[in-house]
C-alpha cells in the first residue's frame, strides 16, 4: 500500500463548481505539501500544512493530523485550474518527501 | 532570484551514452533533490543532499550518480543510459525544515533510444 493515497485519480468539473481533492497518508508526519503541475509545466508549491487550515484565493487546504487526512478545495473553479494536484508528506524517517500519484483535474467552460 | 534552474530542457540519448543533468539554485537552500516523473506514477526520489559534500540515495538511485560540491549546484549523472531511464526529471530545493516551501525546477524531458 502506498504511503500517500490521493482521490480521485481523475476529476472533470464544470466551470464554477466546488472541487475537493483528498489525500490520505499512513505514516506520522510533521508537514504535508500540496503542489500544482500544469500540463507540460513545472511544479509549484501551493500550501504547506502542519495543522488546521490555510486559504489562498479560491484554494483552501485542510488537514486532520489525527485522521491522517488532508483535503484541497477549489471554490468557483475555472478552466485555468486544470492541472495535476499532488500531495506530498515527510515521513518520520529521513529527509525524503513521499508523493501521491496526483489528481488530474479538468475544468470545462 | 532565478530560483531553481535545470539544463537541458530536452535531451535524446542512445542506450549506453552518459550525460549530466544540471541543477542550480540561488536561494542558498541546503536541501536539494532529484526526482523522476513517469506516466501514472508519482514523483520518485532518486538522490538528495542536505548540504555541500553530503548526498544520499532515494527510492530509485540505480543508474544515477550525484555530487554536491557547492551549495548552489546538484548535478545528476546518468552513467550508461537505458530506455528505462526515459522520463521527466525534476530538481528541487528547500530549506532543511520539513515545513519549508519546496521549489522545483522546470524539468528535463529525457528520451533514451
Amino acid at each position: 500500500k502506498n504511503e500517500v493515497e490521493q482521490s480521485p485519480q481523475n476529476l472533470t468539473a464544470q466551470e464554477g463548481e466546488f472541487i475537493t481533492i483528498n489525500c490520505s497518508y499512513s505514516v506520522g508526519i510533521s508537514a504535508l505539501h500540496w503542489l500544482q503541475q500544469h500540463p507540460g509545466g513545472g511544479i509549484v508549491s501551493l500550501f504547506m500544512l502542519s495543522s488546521g487550515k490555510k486559504k489562498h484565493g479560491r484554494l483552501i487546504a485542510t488537514i486532520n493530523i489525527q485522521e491522517k487526512h488532508s483535503s484541497l478545495h477549489i471554490t468557483a473553479s475555472h478552466p485555468r485550474d486544470s492541472a495535476v494536484y499532488i500531495c506530498a508528506v515527510f515521513p518520520p524517517y529521513g529527509n525524503k518527501l513521499v508523493f501521491g500519484a496526483g489528481t488530474i483535474l479538468r475544468v470545462k467552460s | 532570484n532565478a530560483g531553481v534552474t535545470q539544463t537541458p530542457k530536452f535531451q535524446v540519448l542512445k542506450t549506453g551514452q552518459s550525460m549530466t543533468l544540471q541543477c542550480a539554485q540561488d536561494m542558498n537552500h541546503e536541501y536539494m533533490s532529484w526526482y523522476r516523473q513517469d506516466p501514472g506514477m508519482g514523483l520518485r526520489l532518486i538522490h538528495y543532499s542536505v548540504g555541500a559534500g553530503i548526498t544520499d540515495q532515494g527510492e530509485v538511485p540505480n543508474g544515477y550518480n550525484v555530487s554536491r560540491s557547492t551549495t548552489e549546484d546538484f548535478p545528476l549523472r546518468l552513467l550508461s543510459a537505458a530506455p528505462s531511464q526515459t522520463s521527466v526529471y525534476f530538481c528541487a530545493s528547500s530549506g532543511l525544515a520539513e515545513t519549508d516551501t519546496q521549489y522545483f525546477g522546470p524539468g528535463t524531458r529525457l528520451t533514451v533510444l
